[in-house]
């Protein structure tokens, strides 16, 4: 497809797992992005890329969470010892260059229990 | 510290009429707004933009209104249409070349027949 893809569209594990959140961005863009969005809320962003390197991990909320973008186009979300507070919509979208408009995937519902 | 707010959850609006959503920011430093569109398991879609040296961009039955003075902008749809029943999201960054979008709550906007 044309669009930000991500697997998986659901992911339910209990308290403590690892899980890994996948994101293709569109092809050809060079910024890629993570944010996540609770119930009623707006997405919050966690981290960008530009390229292979992090250039801005500011809204990554502890060290639990951590983020690649190894061959600067696949980007994968890594959360260690899940807690149920992390129970969220994880959105990765991407832009052509940094100052386009960012187009979002559809996410991926994680269910902490 | 929410410094996107919207402030209406909700809003009914009969079809052909005109939809206004709005949004107040409280950091003076943001000078690039978004809106995005959100159906239900899917991902936020790109509306429109308007950059802090305009008042006002237009694109077909979508129009922002930026007002710095008073922090706050606003999306008018005309005329509404029933595939516009969606949440919308106001969204703003320090920059159109910054990546870190920060999000209102979201207005849940519902056209009637």
């Amino acid at each position: 497809g044309a669009g930000v893809s991500q697997t998986p569209s659901n992911k339910v594990t209990e308290k403590g797992k690892y899980v890994e959140l996948r994101c293709d961005p569109i092809s050809g863009h060079t910024a890629l992005y993570w944010y996540r969005q609770s119930l009623g809320q707006g997405p919050e962003f966690l981290i960008y890329f530009q390229g292979t390197g992090a250039a801005d991990d500011s809204g990554l909320p502890n060290d639990r969470f951590f983020a690649v973008r190894p061959e600067g186009s696949v980007s994968t979300l890594k959360i260690q010892r899940t807690e149920r507070g992390d129970s969220a919509v994880y959105l990765c979208a991407s832009s052509l260059l940094p100052d386009q408009p960012q187009h979002f995937g559809d996410g991926t519902r994680l269910s902490i229990l | 510290d929410q410094q996107v707010k919207q402030n209406s959850p909700s809003l009914s609006v009969q079809e052909g009429r005109i939809s206004i959503l709005n949004c107040d920011y409280t950091n003076s430093m943001f000078d690039y707004f978004l809106w995005y569109k959100k159906y239900p398991a899917e991902g936020p879609t790109f509306l429109i933009s308007i950059s802090s040296i305009k008042d006002k961009n237009e694109d077909g039955r979508f129009t922002v209104f930026l007002n710095k003075s008073a922090k706050h902008l606003s999306l008018h749809i005309v005329p509404s249409q029933p595939g516009d029943s969606a949440v919308y999201f106001c969204a703003a960054s320090e920059g159109q070349g910054a990546q870190k979008l920060v999000f209102g709550q979201g207005t849940r906007l519902t056209i009637n027949p």
